[in-house]
């Protein structure tokens, strides 16, 4: 089955400790997008990224890192330097030529202990 | 700056009522208006939507642009309670590679 996947489906954040979000996906898609899910908040892009080895920040990019050293694999670091990281995070990809069309993982949720 | 306002933030019917979401934008060449559906986790794509006045339909479910008051509108008829779900708009324009979503509607059918 084509798609995306996500994991882990939950994840605990230490104090001071990184944390990295997998994200995979088999669709062949080029693009490929980190967002974060705050309840009444809607979904605000960290980063994107159109083709392997280049991303570009979004809209909340402080405190998390990404690298796209293969197509099919996107994935998303918190770090400690990001202070309110307890939020839903969502990986989507697309195609290029139509990337108004997203593609979502099931979503990992981070909390902090 | 982008921005997608969607109303209201919160809905409960009961089953069978005929709801309406709404969704307004302001994008700078505006290309497109989406819709997702959020059931439990992952976002499901319902319509896009480019031109004005043609309504997009999928069973129970339709959806329409208008360009020039710049918003759209999501219907859902004869609601069941599979029906529940946040629902996202979201716009783009003509030159970004991403998405602005709204805050989301969260849509509640009692049986």
């Amino acid at each position: 089955d084509g798609g995306i996947t996500q994991s882990p489906k939950y994840l605990f954040r230490k104090e001071g400790q990184n944390v990295t979000l997998s994200c995979e996906q088999n669709l062949n898609h080029d693009a490929m997008y980190w967002y974060r899910q705050d309840p009444g908040q809607g979904l605000r892009l960290i980063y994107y990224s159109q083709i392997v080895n280049d991303f570009q920040k979004g809209d909340i990019a402080e405190g998390y890192s990404v690298s796209r050293e293969k197509k099919e694999s996107f994935p998303l670091t918190v770090t400690s330097a990001q202070k309110n990281p307890t939020a839903f995070y969502l990986c989507a990809s697309s195609t290029q030529g139509a990337n108004e069309k997203l593609f979502f993982g099931s979503g990992t949720q981070l909390s902090v202990l | 700056e982008d921005k997608v306002v969607q109303s209201p933030l919160s809905l409960v019917v009961h089953e069978g009522d005929t709801v309406t979401l709404n969704c307004s934008y302001e994008v700078t060449n505006f290309r497109s208006l989406l819709w997702y559906k959020q059931e439990k986790k992952a976002p499901t794509f319902l319509f896009m939507l480019t031109s004005s006045g043609i309504e997009k339909k999928s069973g129970r479910l339709s959806s329409i642009l208008d360009k020039k008051e710049l918003f759209s509108i999501l219907n859902i008829t004869a609601t069941q309670t599979g029906d529940s779900a946040i629902y996202l708009c979201a716009a783009k324009n003509q030159g970004a590679q991403k998405l602005v979503f709204g805050q989301g509607t969260r849509l509640t059918i009692n049986p």
